[in-house]
């Protein structure tokens, strides 16, 4: 049931954008994203709910496409404090209260 | 500041031993979830409670168990401890218990098994 993160790490400097994406097999009635720093907990980006509802930050959105059951969180004009590991988290339709989260995507932005 | 409290923040115990940890949702959320965080490894849901009532396992162990109290606050409660259960335990906390809603983290307690 853990969704699947792309990729699983990424470089990127200052001022580049970048895509992180996350699939599941399992039909879905909303996804998460959240971006933890070392040693932190994770702090809440964005919510997708099937049916099309968004919400989120302005520098950073992303994409929820419910037939393939993939979204996408897309950073624009990373900044340094972009870094961090960014996990998906689905709530599948079978099952409303998991939240389960992918095994993170490593971004790293250098000056 | 998430708005959700955990204790301890830090727990160091010896093998065969049994620890609680306590988490203390935000006002007016009513579900909570447990997670498990190996190092520099992925978030590994193990249960979630909404209102007092258990809604979703995960992976969770048998020598692992937890519940929530009339007033909300939730506590995880790991027995027969063992070196590979030295993990972060993150809770969170949201209003809604169907995932419609986000989830904030407390900081976590950080257990060692020595």
């Amino acid at each position: 049931q853990q969704p699947v993160q792309s990729p699983q790490a990424v470089i990127l400097r200052e001022g580049e954008d970048a895509v992180i994406n996350c699939s599941s097999s399992k039909a879905l009635y909303s996804v998460h994203w959240y971006r933890q720093k070392h040693g932190e907990a994770p702090v809440f980006l964005m919510i997708l709910l099937k049916g099309g509802e968004q919400k989120g930050h302005d520098k950073i959105s992303a994409s929820f496409n419910e037939k393939k059951q993939q979204s996408s969180l897309y950073l624009t004009a990373s900044q340094l404090s972009y870094s961090g590991t960014y996990f998906c988290g689905t709530v599948p339709l079978e099952y409303g209260n998991k939240l389960v989260f992918g095994a993170g995507t490593i971004l790293r932005v250098k000056s | 500041d998430s708005g959700v409290t955990q204790t301890p923040k830090h727990l160091i115990t010896a093998t065969g031993q049994r620890v609680t940890l306590r988490c203390s949702p935000r006002s007016g959320d009513l579900s909570v979830y447990w997670y498990q965080q190996s190092l520099d490894q992925g978030l590994q849901f193990l249960i979630q409670y909404y209102n007092g009532e258990e809604r979703a396992k995960g992976n969770i162990l048998e020598r692992f168990s937890a519940q929530q109290f009339p007033d909300l606050h939730s506590e995880l409660n790991l027995s027969s401890l063992e070196l590979g259960d030295s993990a972060l335990y993150f809770c969170a906390s949201s209003v809604g218990g169907q995932g419609q809603t986000e989830a904030f983290f407390g900081q976590g307690t950080r257990l060692t098994v020595v």
